[in-house]
């Protein structure tokens, strides 16, 4: 079946160092989601990118659909306390409802 | 912000008991998707249903898990005889559209324990 293989499986990090995670794929994705999930709580939608090459930002959030429509990247700028928890990408193909997910990404930030 | 409701946030429940998870999608979204997450493994894809049917499942999505919208408003999950391995977090989806451009937002899950 189709699979992300997301990396690293975690960070730790400095505050108000920069961050990268990405993930790989297989097969053909024609939308990528980055979502952040907080201890206890629900998935929730960052970013979303919807075409091949496309670079997209949200506030210090930057995340770029790879031209290959395989690999997806998702960066942070100036981490701060509240950037601590587990990233996940999410693929999605055309016609498919599912979201495929990675494993995610644990991001710990040390003060 | 509309948001996806889940209740209740914990169900434990013994093995071979029938459990019902509950959702309220938000409002003017029409596709409503079950997912689970094992304790520390990713976030999986159960079923996705629209117009009162289901319209894609997974392996996963066995006999012993059913679902419907029985009001217009909750979207139910059940699992008729729990087995130790169905223990993991349920979360609820939903999307205004099917279609890959249409982001599904998650609620923030119930935690089901079985004993």
């Amino acid at each position: 079946g189709q699979q992300l293989n997301q990396s690293p499986q975690s960070m730790f990090i400095q505050e108000g160092e920069d961050v990268s995670m990405n993930c790989t794929s297989s097969s053909i994705f024609n939308t990528w989601l980055w979502y952040k999930q907080d201890p206890g709580e629900g998935p929730v939608l960052l970013i979303a990118l919807y075409k091949a090459g496309e670079l997209t930002s949200n506030g210090r959030l930057t995340a770029q659909f790879g031209i290959t429509r395989k690999d997806s990247f998702l960066n942070i700028s100036a981490s701060i306390p509240s950037d601590v928890g587990i990233y996940f990408c999410a693929g999605q193909t055309w016609g498919a409802q599912k979201l495929v997910f990675g494993q995610g990404t644990r991001l710990t930030i040390n003060p | 912000e509309p948001e996806v409701t889940q209740t209740p946030s914990h169900q434990v429940t013994q093995m071979g008991q029938e459990v019902i998870l509950r959702c309220v999608p938000i409002s003017n979204h029409l596709y409503f998707y079950w997912y689970r997450q094992i304790l520390g493994q990713k976030v999986e894809f159960l079923v996705s249903f629209y117009n009162n049917e289901i319209s894609e499942k997974s392996e996963i999505f066995d006999d012993q898990f059913s679902v419907e919208r029985p009001d217009g408003s909750n979207f139910t999950l059940k699992i008729r005889s729990t087995k130790l391995e169905d223990s993991a977090m349920y979360f609820c989806a939903s999307s205004w559209g099917g279609q890959s451009n249409q982001p599904q937002h998650f609620g923030d899950g119930t935690r089901l324990s079985i004993l």
